[in-house]
């Protein structure tokens, strides 16, 4: 079945350097891929729709230049969090669109500023 | 705006047992309902849409319209169903993301 695969799993960056999480579809291609972020505890929250080979598009909230994001191609889509601080450190999980508009979950990726 | 809500944050039952698990939405346009369900350590799945009315696993869900919700039931609880589940709205065919409830922890007792 369709796969999508998320990279790093978990990573620790110092605060004010940059991060970049790569989110693929490994066996289908996604013209469109959603991030999103889960703080423990809590529900995942869109943080925005990405396109391929068009800007993302950002939720009500979403820094969209703290949360850089770039789909250059139909499998890869990635999530810098620039200048990252401590309050960014959180869950991030990407999902792509596949076949039949069924959405597919990556494994998520553990962001830890310190 | 759109809305999930899930009430219940923890829900315990035995083994053999009726599950339900609650789901209501506030959407204004043509809602597309969906269950994923998050076993320990793994990565959301797909449960149920409710465009497809099918059963997984031996659960169900009917969008209810008039109440707005979505609850989702099995008649014989297993424990291999212990997991996290979370009710997800979405809308536009797929083209937008979901607005997912914060989940319900679902824990079957032998």
């Amino acid at each position: 079945g369709a796969v999508v695969s998320q990279h790093p799993s978990w990573v620790i960056c110092k605060s004010g350097t940059s991060v970049k999480i790569e989110c693929r579809s490994l066996d289908f291609q996604a013209t469109t891929m959603f991030w999103y972020r889960q703080f423990p505890k809590q529900s995942l929250m869109l943080m925005a729709t990405s396109n391929e080979g068009s800007k993302a598009t950002y939720e009500q909230g979403v820094e969209k230049d703290k949360f850089l994001i770039n789909h250059a191609s139909l499998t890869l889509s990635t999530l810098t969090v620039t200048s990252a601080h401590p309050e960014d450190s959180s869950f991030y999980i990407c999902s792509a669109r596949g076949a039949g508009n069924t959405i597919y979950f990556g494994e998520g990726s553990w962001l830890t500023v310190v | 705006a759109q809305r999930v809500t899930q009430p219940e944050k923890l829900l315990s039952v035995f083994k053999g047992a009726p599950v339900e698990l609650k789901c209501n939405y506030s959407y204004s346009g043509s809602p597309e309902l969906f269950w994923y369900v998050q076993y320990s350590r793994q990565r959301l799945q797909l449960l149920l849409r409710h465009i497809s009315r099918e059963s997984i696993k031996g659960f169900t869900a009917d969008l209810n319209k008039g109440e707005t919700s979505f609850h989702l039931k099995k008649p014989f609880a297993q424990e291999e169903d212990s997991a996290m589940y979370y009710c997800a709205l979405g809308s536009g065919g797929g083209a937008d993301g979901l607005t997912f409830g914060k989940g319900t922890h679902l824990i079957i007792q032998p």
